[in-house]
């Protein structure tokens, strides 16, 4: 199993809405990431859980809340956000938190907050 | 300072022919790691090859070619043989090792094969 499944794949929400975005890896990584990736841009980190451990927290507001249940699964809460908050959340994972480790990306969630 | 410069925003291709997309990075760091990923529009970024700093020996995967150029900090990505499937954005990435947890990205550079 080498793939890292996100789900849902679409999502529109309200301002005063709350929401959950999930991320799930059956390859035995212990290193998982949120991305943040608006149309033609590179991707931007958001956060870093490294052994089930929030490691890196890249400055992201309040009302973006990461959590990360066990080694399998991370989750991206969401409350209050704000429409430029719309973007593709990409989740990936890495075998640890290391230079050479590559990621294996999700597929996405595109979100568009109205 | 952009640590990560893809120079190439667009970039266009015969199918069969190669492509040589750029990178080059700037660090201090003596161990690092450099990787493409491919991002079709359906948006899933796919991991294509990685180059250690330490490697003697170009990566290669397949099609996919790195043609790592240490002196001048470039890292290349070759893709012999186009096809029309590999028409995406690319993107070339560096991971320090005294900032593993994080990958820098460049910009990006689409690439269109042509039938």
């Amino acid at each position: 199993d080498t793939e890292v499944t996100q789900t849902p794949k679409h999502l529109v929400m309200g301002m005063t809405n709350k929401k959950s975005l999930k991320c799930e890896q059956h390859m035995g990584h212990r290193a998982m990431y949120w991305y943040k990736q608006k149309a033609k841009k590179p991707p931007e980190l958001m956060f870093v859980y490294s052994y089930e451990k929030l490691s890196i927290n890249e400055s992201v507001p309040s009302r973006f809340s990461p959590e990360c249940p066990n080694s399998s699964l991370l989750n991206l809460h969401l409350h209050a956000l704000q429409p430029e908050d719309s973007a593709l959340y990409l989740c990936a994972s890495s075998q640890e938190n290391r230079p050479w480790d590559g990621y294996t990306f999700g597929s996405g969630t595109r979100l568009t907050v109205v | 300072a952009q640590k990560i410069t893809q120079t190439q925003p667009g970039m266009f291709v015969q199918e069969k022919e190669a492509v040589t997309l750029d990178c080059t990075y700037d660090t201090s760091d003596p161990s690092y790691g450099l990787f493409w990923y491919k991002q079709p529009s359906s948006g899933e970024m796919i991991f294509l090859i990685y180059q250690g700093s330490y490697d003697q020996q170009n990566a290669t995967e397949g099609r996919y070619s790195l043609n790592f150029q240490k002196a001048r900090k470039s890292a290349n990505l070759v893709i012999s043989a186009s096809q029309l499937g590999d028409s995406a954005m690319y993107f070339c990435a560096m991971r320090e090792s005294a900032n593993a947890g994080k990958s820098t990205f460049g910009d990006g550079t689409t690439l269109t094969v042509k039938p």
